[in-house]
C-alpha cells in the first residue's frame, strides 16, 4: 500500500524559531511533492510543491527533497504564531501519462504546529 | 488565479434526504476535480476522481451509489450524498487541477455536512 509518513506533533517552537516537518513516502517512483496549510475548521491551502531533488525556497518556506531517501521537508523561518496550523505532506504517486489517475495525491495525516510567542 | 468555490458552506439536513454540492474552478478549466472528506482530527480521504465528459473513479470502499457525482463542465463538478445518515456528517471537500497545471490541487473551501 502506497503510504505517506509524517510526525503527528504536536510540534511546538518560540516566534522567531526555524520550525521544521519531516515527511517519508513509500513510493521510490514518486514525481510531485507538495506541502499543504490546513488551519482548524479550514480547507488546505498550497504553500509549496516541489519537484526535483534539492532545496526550493519560497520566502519564508524552504522545501527539501531527497528522493533517494524518500523524504521530503519544510523548513518556516522566522516562525510566527500565525503559522500555527496543520502541515499536510502529499505526494502524487500516480504519475503515469495519459493515465486516469494523474493528480491523484497521497496525504499524510498532518503535523500540528503551534508557534508560541 | 486558481480559485475554487464550493457551495454550500454548511448544510444541516435529515437523516434520509439527499444533498448535493458544487464545486465550480472560477479562473481556469479544471480537467480533473477531486472530492475529499475529512473527519475530526484526521486527514483528507479521497473519495474519488472526476472527470470532465466521464464516469468518476471511486477508491476502494467508496460506495458509488450513495455519492454521485457529476462532472457536466470544465467548470463545474456536484457530489450528492444519497440517503444522507448521520454517520454522513463530515467535512466534504474538492478539488481541482486543469490540463496545464495537472500536477498540482487547489482546494475549495469546504462544504460541512451535518445529518440529523
Amino acid at each position: 500500500q502506497k503510504e505517506v509518513e509524517q510526525n503527528s506533533g504536536p510540534l511546538s517552537v518560540p516566534e522567531g524559531a526555524i520550525a521544521s516537518l519531516n515527511c517519508t513516502y513509500s513510493d521510490r517512483g514518486s514525481q510531485s511533492f507538495f506541502w499543504y496549510r490546513q488551519y482548524s475548521g479550514k480547507s488546505p491551502e498550497l504553500i509549496m510543491s516541489i519537484y526535483s531533488n534539492g532545496d526550493k525556497e519560497d520566502g519564508r518556506f524552504t522545501a527539501q527533497l531527497n528522493k533517494a531517501s524518500q523524504y521530503v521537508s519544510l523548513l518556516i523561518r522566522d516562525s510566527q504564531p500565525s503559522d500555527s496550523a496543520t502541515y499536510l505532506c502529499a505526494v502524487n504517486m500516480d504519475s503515469n501519462a495519459g493515465g486516469t489517475s494523474y493528480g491523484k495525491l497521497t496525504f499524510g495525516q498532518g503535523t500540528i504546529l503551534t508557534v508560541h510567542p | 488565479g486558481a480559485v475554487v468555490s464550493q457551495h454550500p458552506s454548511w448544510v444541516i439536513c435529515k437523516s434520509g434526504t439527499s444533498v448535493k454540492i458544487e464545486c465550480r474552478s472560477l479562473d481556469f478549466q479544471a480537467t480533473t476535480m477531486f472530492w475529499y472528506r475529512q473527519f475530526p482530527k484526521q486527514s483528507l480521504m479521497l473519495m474519488a476522481t472526476s472527470n470532465e465528459g466521464s464516469k468518476a473513479t471511486y477508491e476502494q470502499g467508496v460506495e458509488k451509489d450513495k455519492f454521485l457525482i457529476n462532472h457536466a463542465s470544465l467548470t463545474l463538478s456536484t457530489l450528492t450524498v444519497t440517503s444522507a445518515h448521520p454517520e454522513d456528517s463530515s467535512f466534504y471537500i474538492c478539488s481541482a487541477g486543469s490540463g496545464e497545471m495537472w500536477e498540482t490541487q487547489y482546494f475549495g473551501p469546504g462544504t460541512r455536512l451535518l445529518v440529523l
